[in-house]
Protein backbone atom coordinates (compact mmCIF):
# COMPACT_ATOMS: atom_id res chain seq x y z
CA UNK A 1 0.00 0.00 0.00
CA UNK A 2 1.48 3.13 -1.15
CA UNK A 3 2.18 5.82 2.23
CA UNK A 4 1.30 9.68 1.96
CA UNK A 5 3.16 11.34 -0.90
CA UNK A 6 3.59 15.22 -0.88
CA UNK A 7 4.85 16.71 -3.94
CA UNK A 8 7.29 18.84 -4.37
CA UNK A 9 10.17 17.84 -2.12
CA UNK A 10 12.05 20.86 -1.98
CA UNK A 11 10.77 24.09 -3.32
CA UNK A 12 12.57 27.77 -3.96
CA UNK A 13 10.46 30.79 -3.91
CA UNK A 14 10.65 34.50 -3.48
CA UNK A 15 9.50 36.83 -0.71
CA UNK A 16 6.15 37.95 -2.37
CA UNK A 17 4.94 35.25 -4.80
CA UNK A 18 2.56 31.86 -3.55
CA UNK A 19 3.43 28.44 -3.37
CA UNK A 20 1.15 25.27 -3.71
CA UNK A 21 1.97 22.05 -2.00
CA UNK A 22 -0.17 18.72 -2.62
CA UNK A 23 -0.54 15.69 -0.61
CA UNK A 24 -2.05 12.64 -1.65
CA UNK A 25 -3.14 10.30 1.09
CA UNK A 26 -3.27 6.76 1.81
CA UNK A 27 -5.82 5.41 -0.49
CA UNK A 28 -8.65 4.89 1.38
CA UNK A 29 -8.02 7.50 3.77
CA UNK A 30 -10.71 10.71 3.89
CA UNK A 31 -8.68 13.00 6.91
CA UNK A 32 -5.65 14.90 6.02
CA UNK A 33 -4.28 17.26 8.15
CA UNK A 34 -1.01 20.24 7.52
CA UNK A 35 2.24 20.90 9.99
CA UNK A 36 4.75 23.41 9.79
CA UNK A 37 7.93 22.60 11.50
CA UNK A 38 10.92 24.57 11.73
CA UNK A 39 13.92 25.00 13.96
CA UNK A 40 12.76 27.76 16.29
CA UNK A 41 8.86 27.29 16.57
CA UNK A 42 8.66 23.50 15.93
CA UNK A 43 5.60 21.42 14.69
CA UNK A 44 2.46 23.87 14.50
CA UNK A 45 -0.62 22.64 13.33
CA UNK A 46 -2.04 23.99 10.39
CA UNK A 47 -5.41 23.22 9.34
CA UNK A 48 -7.57 19.90 8.89
CA UNK A 49 -10.06 18.67 6.46
CA UNK A 50 -12.21 15.44 6.44
CA UNK A 51 -14.29 14.60 3.46
CA UNK A 52 -13.53 17.78 1.71
CA UNK A 53 -14.49 19.97 5.10
CA UNK A 54 -12.40 22.00 6.94
CA UNK A 55 -12.66 20.63 10.60
CA UNK A 56 -10.39 23.22 12.51
CA UNK A 57 -7.21 25.73 11.53
CA UNK A 58 -4.12 26.92 13.83
CA UNK A 59 -3.22 29.66 14.70
CA UNK A 60 -2.02 30.63 11.17
CA UNK A 61 -2.71 34.21 9.67
CA UNK A 62 -5.41 34.28 6.32
CA UNK A 63 -2.56 34.17 3.72
CA UNK A 64 -1.84 30.02 4.75
CA UNK A 65 -5.15 28.31 2.83
CA UNK A 66 -5.85 24.44 1.81
CA UNK A 67 -8.55 22.49 0.18
CA UNK A 68 -9.53 18.75 0.16
CA UNK A 69 -10.66 17.20 -3.39
CA UNK A 70 -13.68 14.50 -3.38
CA UNK A 71 -10.64 12.06 -4.17
CA UNK A 72 -9.21 13.03 -0.15
CA UNK A 73 -6.34 14.29 -1.98
CA UNK A 74 -5.47 17.79 -0.20
CA UNK A 75 -3.58 21.15 -1.15
CA UNK A 76 -2.24 23.80 1.04
CA UNK A 77 -1.55 27.26 -0.48
CA UNK A 78 0.44 29.94 0.94
CA UNK A 79 -0.05 33.85 -0.60
CA UNK A 80 2.65 36.55 -0.50
CA UNK A 81 5.44 34.38 1.24
CA UNK A 82 8.00 36.00 4.16
CA UNK A 83 10.86 34.65 4.96
CA UNK A 84 9.83 33.36 8.15
CA UNK A 85 7.60 30.98 5.80
CA UNK A 86 10.96 28.58 4.87
CA UNK A 87 9.45 25.54 7.04
CA UNK A 88 8.84 21.82 6.49
CA UNK A 89 5.53 21.46 5.91
CA UNK A 90 4.32 18.00 6.57
CA UNK A 91 0.77 16.45 5.74
CA UNK A 92 -0.48 13.28 7.65
CA UNK A 93 -3.47 11.61 6.53
CA UNK A 94 -5.71 9.23 8.96
CA UNK A 95 -8.19 6.39 8.04
CA UNK A 96 -11.77 8.07 9.90
CA UNK A 97 -12.70 10.52 12.22
CA UNK A 98 -9.88 13.17 12.49
CA UNK A 99 -7.55 12.64 15.07
CA UNK A 100 -9.23 9.51 16.53
CA UNK A 101 -6.84 7.25 14.72
CA UNK A 102 -3.15 6.96 13.78
CA UNK A 103 -1.61 9.81 11.82
CA UNK A 104 0.60 8.76 8.58
CA UNK A 105 2.55 11.21 7.91
CA UNK A 106 4.74 12.19 4.26
CA UNK A 107 8.10 12.98 3.89
CA UNK A 108 7.26 16.48 3.42
CA UNK A 109 7.64 19.97 1.36
CA UNK A 110 10.88 21.79 2.36
CA UNK A 111 9.58 24.89 1.34
CA UNK A 112 12.81 27.77 1.44
CA UNK A 113 11.86 31.57 0.83
CA UNK A 114 14.66 34.15 -0.30
CA UNK B 1 3.38 28.97 28.17
CA UNK B 2 3.23 25.50 26.34
CA UNK B 3 0.71 23.33 25.78
CA UNK B 4 2.87 20.26 25.83
CA UNK B 5 6.30 19.89 27.85
CA UNK B 6 8.51 16.96 27.49
CA UNK B 7 11.80 16.31 29.25
CA UNK B 8 14.68 15.55 28.78
CA UNK B 9 15.36 17.84 25.81
CA UNK B 10 18.10 15.97 25.23
CA UNK B 11 19.22 12.21 25.87
CA UNK B 12 22.18 9.89 25.52
CA UNK B 13 22.60 6.30 26.30
CA UNK B 14 24.88 3.35 26.32
CA UNK B 15 23.00 0.49 23.88
CA UNK B 16 20.82 -1.44 25.89
CA UNK B 17 19.94 0.78 28.69
CA UNK B 18 16.12 1.20 29.45
CA UNK B 19 15.40 5.29 28.34
CA UNK B 20 12.33 7.11 29.40
CA UNK B 21 11.01 10.18 27.64
CA UNK B 22 7.84 12.36 29.90
CA UNK B 23 5.61 14.48 28.56
CA UNK B 24 2.98 16.58 30.41
CA UNK B 25 0.29 18.24 29.35
CA UNK B 26 -2.34 21.43 29.97
CA UNK B 27 -5.17 20.91 28.06
CA UNK B 28 -8.46 18.36 27.94
CA UNK B 29 -7.14 15.46 25.60
CA UNK B 30 -9.09 13.74 23.21
CA UNK B 31 -5.84 11.87 22.48
CA UNK B 32 -2.00 11.53 22.85
CA UNK B 33 0.42 10.79 20.11
CA UNK B 34 4.42 9.85 20.70
CA UNK B 35 6.55 10.41 17.05
CA UNK B 36 9.75 9.77 16.31
CA UNK B 37 11.36 11.61 13.63
CA UNK B 38 15.02 10.65 12.04
CA UNK B 39 17.19 12.88 10.13
CA UNK B 40 15.99 14.06 7.18
CA UNK B 41 12.59 14.82 8.41
CA UNK B 42 10.54 11.50 8.01
CA UNK B 43 8.01 10.89 10.69
CA UNK B 44 6.27 7.69 12.02
CA UNK B 45 3.45 7.56 14.56
CA UNK B 46 4.67 4.82 17.21
CA UNK B 47 1.57 5.21 19.73
CA UNK B 48 -1.79 6.82 19.25
CA UNK B 49 -3.30 6.68 23.66
CA UNK B 50 -6.62 7.61 25.26
CA UNK B 51 -5.74 5.59 28.35
CA UNK B 52 -4.25 3.09 29.92
CA UNK B 53 -0.78 1.52 28.58
CA UNK B 54 0.08 0.30 24.92
CA UNK B 55 3.28 -1.93 23.93
CA UNK B 56 4.70 -2.30 20.76
CA UNK B 57 8.30 -4.36 20.33
CA UNK B 58 10.73 -2.84 22.76
CA UNK B 59 8.43 0.40 23.23
CA UNK B 60 5.67 0.76 25.44
CA UNK B 61 3.44 3.94 26.35
CA UNK B 62 1.69 5.02 29.56
CA UNK B 63 -0.80 7.66 29.88
CA UNK B 64 -1.53 9.15 33.42
CA UNK B 65 -5.06 11.30 32.40
CA UNK B 66 -5.76 12.44 35.69
CA UNK B 67 -2.21 13.65 36.35
CA UNK B 68 -2.09 14.71 32.56
CA UNK B 69 1.11 12.93 31.79
CA UNK B 70 2.55 10.24 29.50
CA UNK B 71 5.77 8.84 29.08
CA UNK B 72 7.24 6.48 26.28
CA UNK B 73 9.49 3.94 27.68
CA UNK B 74 12.30 1.97 25.31
CA UNK B 75 13.39 -1.65 26.35
CA UNK B 76 17.38 -2.71 25.76
CA UNK B 77 17.40 0.39 23.97
CA UNK B 78 19.42 -0.03 19.80
CA UNK B 79 21.42 2.47 18.12
CA UNK B 80 18.49 2.26 15.97
CA UNK B 81 16.64 3.79 18.25
CA UNK B 82 18.65 7.20 18.11
CA UNK B 83 15.87 9.78 16.89
CA UNK B 84 13.80 12.21 18.02
CA UNK B 85 10.65 11.91 20.05
CA UNK B 86 7.75 14.05 20.02
CA UNK B 87 4.61 14.09 22.31
CA UNK B 88 1.41 15.51 20.55
CA UNK B 89 -1.97 15.77 22.27
CA UNK B 90 -5.05 16.36 20.18
CA UNK B 91 -7.09 18.67 22.89
CA UNK B 92 -10.84 18.64 23.35
CA UNK B 93 -10.96 21.68 21.18
CA UNK B 94 -9.61 19.99 18.14
CA UNK B 95 -6.46 21.19 17.96
CA UNK B 96 -3.30 19.69 17.84
CA UNK B 97 -0.04 20.87 20.09
CA UNK B 98 3.55 19.52 20.07
CA UNK B 99 6.09 18.96 22.59
CA UNK B 100 9.29 20.58 20.97
CA UNK B 101 10.74 17.12 21.38
CA UNK B 102 13.60 15.04 22.80
CA UNK B 103 16.34 14.03 20.58
CA UNK B 104 17.92 10.67 22.04
CA UNK B 105 21.29 9.11 20.92
CA UNK B 106 22.13 5.46 21.72
CA UNK B 107 25.69 4.97 21.89
CA UNK B 108 26.90 1.51 21.30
Amino acid sequence: KAGVTQTPRYLIKTRGQQVTLSCSPISGHRSVSWYQQTPGQGLQFLFEYFSETQRNKGNFPGRFSGRQFSNSRSEMNVSTLELGDSALYLCASSLATPGYSPLHFGNGTRLTVT
Amino acid sequence: KNEVEQSPQNLTAQEGEFITINCSYSVGISALHWLQQHPGGGIVSLFMLSSGKKKHGRLIATINIQEKHSSLHITASHPRDSAVYICAVRSTGNQFYFGTGTSLTVIP
